[in-house]
């Protein structure tokens, strides 16, 4: 079973729908989690940390349910530019080999 | 501006040949990281080091070998590439204790 899954997509969303991506992780004792957003041919970028009590940054909004051990990110009034691959990102013990990445759901916003 | 800087950004290589790719850093991060993605695939780890003289394994078994001689400077090494090689090398860097990873542009390396 892989660490994080993710619904690998596409999603094809008009320009200001909202949309949600989730995501699952397997092992409890996982410790951070984050989304990462990877442009076409280019390096991941750190677009949030996820925190227990959720948190918001303008459009985009993370929530984790550690009970169900998933993670989720909304993104509200969707821009052209939000279209890209969302990474899940889930960090493990203390280690330096334990970050695990998803496969990524790629987004496409359509004009 | 980038604080971490990969090179080549391109690189086609015949069979056999040894190549390095080159990352550095300016951030004064003691951990460093490469990963290698496939298209459509997730990252996986190959090496990682906690500072000077500190180099580890990841968790996919890679042929490649780094090494970390001064903080700012973490290249991987293939001695003999073959095609099997061709993929994305991703460098990262994080500080001692953080969560956040920066990484680089990437070399995207194709073994013909």
């Amino acid at each position: 079973r892989k660490e994080v899954e993710q619904d690998p997509g596409p999603f094809n969303v008009p320009e200001g729908a909202t949309v949600a991506f989730n995501c699952t992780y397997s092992n409890s004792a996982s410790q951070s989690f984050f989304w990462y957003r990877q442009d076409c041919r280019k390096e991941p970028k750190l677009l949030m940390s996820v925190y227990s009590s959720g948190n918001e940054d303008g459009r985009f909004t993370a929530q984790l349910n550690r009970a169900s051990q998933y993670i989720s990110l909304l993104i509200r009034d969707s821009k052209l530019s939000d279209s890209a691959t969302y990474l899940c990102v889930v960090k493990g013990g203390t280690g330096a080999n334990n970050l695990f990445f998803g496969t990524g759901t790629r987004l496409t916003v359509i004009p | 501006e980038a604080d971490i800087y990969q090179t080549p950004r391109y690189l086609v290589i015949g069979t056999g040949k040894k190549i390095t790719l080159e990352c550095s850093q300016t951030m004064g991060h003691d951990k460093m990281y490469w990963y290698q993605q496939d298209p459509g695939m997730e990252l996986h780890l190959i090496h990682y080091s906690y500072g000077v003289n500190s180099t580890e394994k990841g968790d996919l078994s890679s042929e490649s070998t780094v090494s970390r001689i001064r903080t700012e400077h973490f290249p991987l090494t293939l001695e003999s590439a073959r095609p099997s090689h061709t993929s994305q090398y991703l460098c990262a860097s994080s500080e001692l204790g953080g969560d956040g990873y920066t990484f680089g542009s990437g070399t995207r390396l194709t073994v013909v």
